[in-house]
């Protein structure tokens, strides 16, 4: 039973598209996060939500918006994607404070 | 401004030897430090942590060892199994209320049989 779930695996669209990660967590965490690891392997936070409240909001084009419809719910919109967008993107979820427990990642690559 | 290094992204160890996977922070601030462990294609899983009260902790294979005064920490793994060969992440941040995680760059860990 899958703890921490990301859809779709693998996206793969053209430049200016608008697209959409879902992440979905079964632990009754009551904090979610998304992390960006770019080619050079850095696992960057990206944003994170706490009871459905936005709580970090790191350096991230306003094209990246968040939406946390519930607590075990965190989705990621990119609006007018750039080559630069292409990376991997984990979500993770925990215990505020708590070891995290990622997904298994969301592979974007953008032509 | 890269606040956690791992300045070895590879390692290779003999089965049965130990492992030693080194990590260094900047930030003072950093209280709290996790090792996770990555396989390819999947998420990172967490491992082990260490609070900054203490300078090391057990658990099973894994120790974590913390020297606060050299801003330096470092996983071992006693006996290394192929099994354990992986990516590995240091991490840290602060202590209390919303602290994001800082992950280093990770080191590449083969177990060679």
């Amino acid at each position: 039973d899958t703890a921490v779930s990301q859809t779709p695996k693998y996206l793969v669209t053209q430049m200016g598209n608008d697209k959409s990660i879902k992440c979905e967590q079964n632990l009754g965490h009551d904090t979610m996060y998304w992390y960006k690891q770019d080619s050079k392997k850095f696992l960057k936070i990206m944003f994170s939500y706490n009871n459905k409240e936005l709580i970090i909001n790191e350096t991230v084009p306003n094209r990246f918006s968040p939406k946390s419809p519930d607590k075990a719910h965190l989705n990621l919109h990119i609006n007018s994607l750039e080559l630069g967008d292409s990376a991997v993107y984990f979500c993770a979820s925990s215990h505020l404070g708590d070891e995290q427990y990622f997904g298994p990642g969301t592979r974007l690559t953008v032509t | 401004d890269q606040q956690v290094k791992q300045n070895s992204p590879s390692l290779s160890v003999q089965e049965g030897r130990i492992s030693i996977l080194n990590c260094d922070y900047t930030n003072s601030m950093f209280d709290y430090f996790l090792w996770y462990k990555k396989y390819p294609a999947e998420g990172p899983t967490f491992l082990i942590s260490i609070s900054s009260i203490k300078d090391k902790n057990e658990d099973g294979r894994f120790t974590v060892f913390l020297n606060k005064s050299a801003k330096h920490l470092s996983l071992h793994i006693v006996p290394s199994q192929p099994g354990d060969s992986a990516v590995y992440f240091c991490a840290a941040s602060g202590s209390g209320g919303y602290q994001k995680v800082t992950f280093g760059t990770g080191t590449k860990l083969q177990v060679i049989p």
